[in-house]
């Protein structure tokens, strides 16, 4: 069964480093969204993207952030400058189409940890 | 603002027991809501998605139900199983034309004991 794959499931930074982290949503999927889960908190959505841009953007999503489809397979999502709080699991998800006929399909994440 | 609310916060129960997990939201005005498993670490795993327009849904043992106009839904799992312990989370999603997010409810978290 087709699924989204990210790398890497785990990821060490330090304060102030630029982190890219990266996903391979499902080959037919159109849209793509990056949420992060502080631990022992709820699941936030970020970011979502489609044609190539950004489609809706939390408040969390500030300057520090950017999502990029660099090739017609991976979507990155990029931290410039990471705070200690920006340590989460962070998910991948993508839909096929903006109707989510079949729902969203999440990733398996990303744990970030910045010291 | 839509708010998601799922109880009990955590649940134990002994293997072969039927449970109802809880999940209420705020808003009724929605598209769509959607049941996932989180284990320890892992990724969110879909169980079932009911759309507006419908009253329920079922995948092997798990049932979920909605009542759009009261602002719930329910997941029901017959005969628990010890691999059945996980999260469970419960997700809605706004009006198609105003939103690309879902919002998540913070969880119910079962342990079902051998």
């Amino acid at each position: 069964e087709p699924e989204v794959t990210q790398t890497p499931s785990h990821q060490v930074t330090q304060m102030g480093q630029e982190v890219i982290l990266r996903c391979v949503p499902i080959s037919n999927h159109l849209y793509f969204y990056w949420y992060r889960q502080i631990l022992g908190q709820k699941v936030e959505f970020l970011v979502s993207f489609y044609n190539n841009e950004i489609s809706e953007k939390s408040e969390i999503f500030d300057d520090q952030f950017s999502v990029e489809r660099p090739d017609g397979s991976n979507f990155t999502l990029k931290i410039r400058s990471t705070k200690l709080e920006d340590s989460a699991m962070y998910f991948c998800a993508s839909s096929e189409r903006l109707s989510w006929t079949k729902g969203l399909f999440f990733g398996s994440g990303t744990q970030l940890s910045v010291l | 603002k839509q708010e998601v609310t799922q109880i009990p916060a955590a649940l134990s129960v002994p293997e072969g027991e039927n449970l109802v997990l809880n999940c209420s939201f705020t808003d009724s005005a929605i598209y769509n809501l959607q049941w996932f498993r989180q284990d320890p670490g892992k990724g969110l795993t879909s169980l079932l998605l009911i759309q507006s327009s419908q009253r329920e849904q079922t995948s092997g043992r798990l049932n979920a139900s909605l009542d759009k106009s009261s602002g719930r839904s329910t997941l029901y799992i017959a005969a628990s199983q010890p691999g059945d312990s996980a999260t469970y989370l419960c997700a809605v999603r706004p009006p198609m034309d105003s939103s690309y997010k879902l919002i998540f409810g913070s969880g119910t978290r079962l342990l079902v004991r051998p």
